[in-house]
């Protein structure tokens, strides 16, 4: 009953340094979903997939490429990581937002 | 204006006290509604959907209103452990993406 699981849980890059982090879901969403957060801001969409074998940009894109392998899996990559990109990510997954949506536990990423 | 605003608190509420939140939504096309609990430094978890004809949960209850165009979240008896931020979101029809609002912070002391 693992649900949405990311990795790694906790990252530090040097700037420029580029990293793929990882997200699987087993309970057959269609939907996954890219999010930072930080503090006082909220949750911000980066990128989301409402199906296999589609991407689209949300609301912060910018620094960022996602990859749906299959089903399960959906990546995202920083090419070349930036302090701005110092942030919580969390992955997520739906079924088209009938039961609402699950998160992974995140990745707290640091770019110094 | 937003498309979904929450008042960031914090509320600070005495244990056994009852408190309600609201969430205001500029879509009138929304279709679903949730509340989210978010522990510090962890995920968001879903807390309870919200219906069209309100929903109760154990010492939670749920309500829509669409004339006004906001949602609520009733928590009665509070507990220690019922701190944490709030975050509702919304969605709407057709979309595949969901909006969450920043959250409302509640601190319950002893």
């Amino acid at each position: 009953n693992a649900g949405v699981t990311q990795t790694p849980k906790f990252q530090v890059l040097k700037t420029g340094q580029s990293m793929t982090l990882q997200c699987a879901q087993d309970m057959n969403h269609n939907s996954m979903y890219w999010y930072r957060q930080d503090p006082g801001m909220g949750l911000r969409l980066i990128y989301y997939s409402a199906s296999e074998g589609t991407t689209d940009k949300g609301e912060v894109p910018n620094g960022y490429n996602v990859s749906r392998l299959n089903k399960r899996e959906f990546s995202l990559r920083l090419e070349s990581a930036a302090p701005s990109q110092t942030s919580v990510y969390f992955c997520a997954s739906s079924e088209a937002g009938v039961n609402g949506y699950t998160f992974g536990s995140g990745t707290r990423l640091t770019v110094v | 204006r937003k498309e979904v605003e929450q008042d960031p608190g914090p509320f600070n509420v005495p244990e056994g006290a009852t408190v309600a939140f609201n969430c205001t939504y500029s879509n009138s096309a929304s279709q679903s509604f949730f509340w989210y609990r978010q522990d510090c430094r962890k995920e968001p978890k879903l807390l309870m959907s919200v219906y069209s004809s309100g929903n109760e949960d154990g010492r939670f209850t749920a309500q829509l209103n669409r004339a006004s165009q906001y949602i609520s979240l009733l928590i009665r008896d509070s507990k220690l452990s019922d701190s944490a931020t709030y975050l509702c979101v919304v969605l709407s029809g057709g979309s595949y993406i969901p909006t969450f609002g920043r959250g409302t912070s509640l601190i319950v002391h002893p």
